[in-house]
C-alpha cells in the first residue's frame, strides 16, 4: 500500500539534544512538508520542498532543519535552538500544484 | 485579518441533526479548497474538495461562493461518529506550494 510513514510515533529527548523526526512516502509525490500542531492549536508550517534538493521555510522554521536529499524522504530536525520543541508533529505529501495533501500518523515529540 | 478563519466551536448538536461550517478567506484569487477532518490526536484526513459548482459527497455538501470569499460544509443526519474537527484548507493564487489551513471547528455530536 502506498502511503507516508512517520517514525518514531512517540520521541522523549531531554532538552538540549537536537533530534530528527523520518518522513518517508511511496506515493511518488514531488512536494513534502513538515506541519506543528500544539494542543488545541491549528498547523503551523515548518518547512516544505516542491523538489528534490529544494525546500523552503515556512512561518515557523526558526530552531528547525531539513533536507530532501532523496523524493521519498524529508527529515525533520529540531534543533537545541528551538526554544518550544515539545508537539504534535505532521509529515505530508502531495502532487504539487493545486493538489490536496496526505498526511502521515505524526509524531508526537516531548522535551523535558 | 487571517488568511482563513473558521469558528472554532464547539458546535454541540443531537444526533441527526443537520450542521455547517462556514470558512472565510482573505486572498480572492485563491484557486483550490478542501475540507480535512481531524480525530483527536490523529493526523488530519481528506474529507471532500470543494468545487465551485459544489460537491456532495452521501451526508457532506461542500459549496463555494467567491464573491464573499467563504466555503462551506454541510452535514445532515449527525453520527456520533462525526465528532471530530473540520480544517478548511485554501491553495492560494500561484504554484507556491504553500497550503493555509484554518485553525478549525470542533463538532460534537451528542446521543
Amino acid at each position: 500500500d502506498g502511503g507516508i510513514t512517520q517514525s518514531p510515533k512517540y520521541l522523549f529527548r531531554k532538552e538540549g539534544q537536537n533530534v530528527t523526526l523520518s518522513c518517508e512516502q511511496n506515493l511518488n509525490h514531488d512536494a513534502m512538508y513538515w506541519y506543528r500542531q500544539d494542543p488545541g492549536q491549528g498547523l503551523r508550517l515548518i518547512y516544505y520542498s516542491q523538489i528534490v534538493n529544494d525546500f523552503q521555510k515556512g512561518d515557523i522554521a526558526e530552531g528547525y532543519s531539513v533536507s530532501r536529499e532523496k523524493k521519498e524522504s524529508f527529515p525533520l530536525t529540531v534543533t537545541s535552538a528551538q526554544k518550544n520543541p515539545t508537539a504534535f508533529y505532521l509529515c505530508a505529501s502531495s502532487i504539487g500544484g493545486l493538489s490536496p495533501l496526505h498526511f502521515g500518523n505524526g509524531t508526537r515529540l516531548t522535551v523535558t | 485579518r487571517k488568511e482563513v478563519e473558521q469558528d472554532p466551536g464547539p458546535f454541540n448538536v443531537p444526533e441527526g441533526a443537520t450542521v455547517a461550517f462556514n470558512c472565510t478567506y482573505s486572498n480572492s484569487a485563491s484557486q483550490s479548497f478542501f475540507w480535512y477532518r481531524q480525530d483527536c490526536r490523529k493526523e488530519p484526513k481528506l474529507l471532500m474538495s470543494v468545487y465551485s459548482s459544489g460537491n456532495e459527497d452521501g451526508r457532506f455538501t461542500a459549496q463555494l461562493n467567491r464573491a464573499s470569499q467563504y466555503i462551506s460544509l454541510l452535514i445532515r443526519d449527525s453520527k456520533l461518529s462525526d465528532s471530530a474537527t473540520y480544517l478548511c484548507v485554501v491553495i492560494p493564487s500561484g504554484n507556491t506550494g504553500k497550503l493555509i489551513f484554518g485553525q478549525g471547528t470542533t463538532l460534537q455530536v451528542k446521543p
